[in-house]
């Protein structure tokens, strides 16, 4: 079973550059996550969406905007690429709503560089 | 902005110790879960715990959920070298934010 995938699995960007990073899932899941997971900070939500269609910002949005325009793809984007966003990045798929306990699935993530 | 502190940073241990891991936060959680990430890859989900004062056992992993569901412990007994990764844990709050906290993580490495 392939669950969530996430492309590119690593990526070196210049400042001012511009990329998406997708993600895909074959669960058939409402709610996708975007995260960001920098040393001692844990995992930060940047973006995430309840469904086909939907989007809403999490805790870290700045600088980054997502679609998801089909149920199983969710796209994120970086307009104008900064050092601040060097990351490892990972998307990742419930059920039902995480806030109610369920069970996250995650990509493998992205690892992105900026120059 | 609710916290959720993991102690220790980072553990180094011998095979066959026991080690316990701490998940603190002085928000109230509805529920917490515990996930193993190694590396490369993405973090598994290990358990949840819902109830205050709730102990969940996973062959050697021992789960607990504080009384007052502000902190949580991991216990591994007889730890083996397939136990190395790091250790998140993240609380889920029922309110209208669709948020999930994550803490800071404990990263585990069992020296054979």
């Amino acid at each position: 079973n392939a669950g969530v995938t996430q492309t590119p699995k690593f990526r070196v960007l210049k400042t001012g550059q511009s990329m998406t990073l997708l993600c895909a899932q074959d669960m058939n899941h409402e709610y996708m996550y975007w995260y960001r997971q920098d040393p001692g900070m844990g995992l930060r939500l940047i973006h995430y969406s309840v469904g086909e269609g939907t989007t809403a910002k999490g805790e870290v949005p700045d600088g980054y905007n997502v679609s998801r325009l089909k149920k199983q793809n969710f796209l994120l984007g970086l307009e104008s690429a900064a050092p601040s966003q060097t990351s490892v990045y990972f998307c990742a798929s419930s059920r039902g709503a995480s806030r109610l306990g369920e069970p996250q699935h995650f990509g493998d993530g992205t690892r992105l560089s900026i120059l | 902005t609710q916290l959720l502190e993991q102690s220790p940073q980072f553990l180094s241990i011998q095979e066959g110790e026991n080690l316990t891991v701490y998940c603190n936060s002085s928000s109230v959680f509805s529920s917490l879960q515990w996930y193993r990430q190694e590396p490369g890859e993405g973090p598994v989900l290990l358990v949840t715990v819902v109830t205050g004062g709730e102990v969940k056992k996973l062959k050697r992993l021992t789960f607990q959920f504080g009384d007052a569901r502000k902190d949580s412990s991991l216990h591994i007994t007889a730890a083996q070298p397939g136990d190395t990764g790091l250790y998140l844990c993240a609380g889920q709050n029922s309110g209208g934010y669709q948020k999930v906290t994550f803490g800071t993580g404990t990263k585990l490495q069992v020296i054979p």
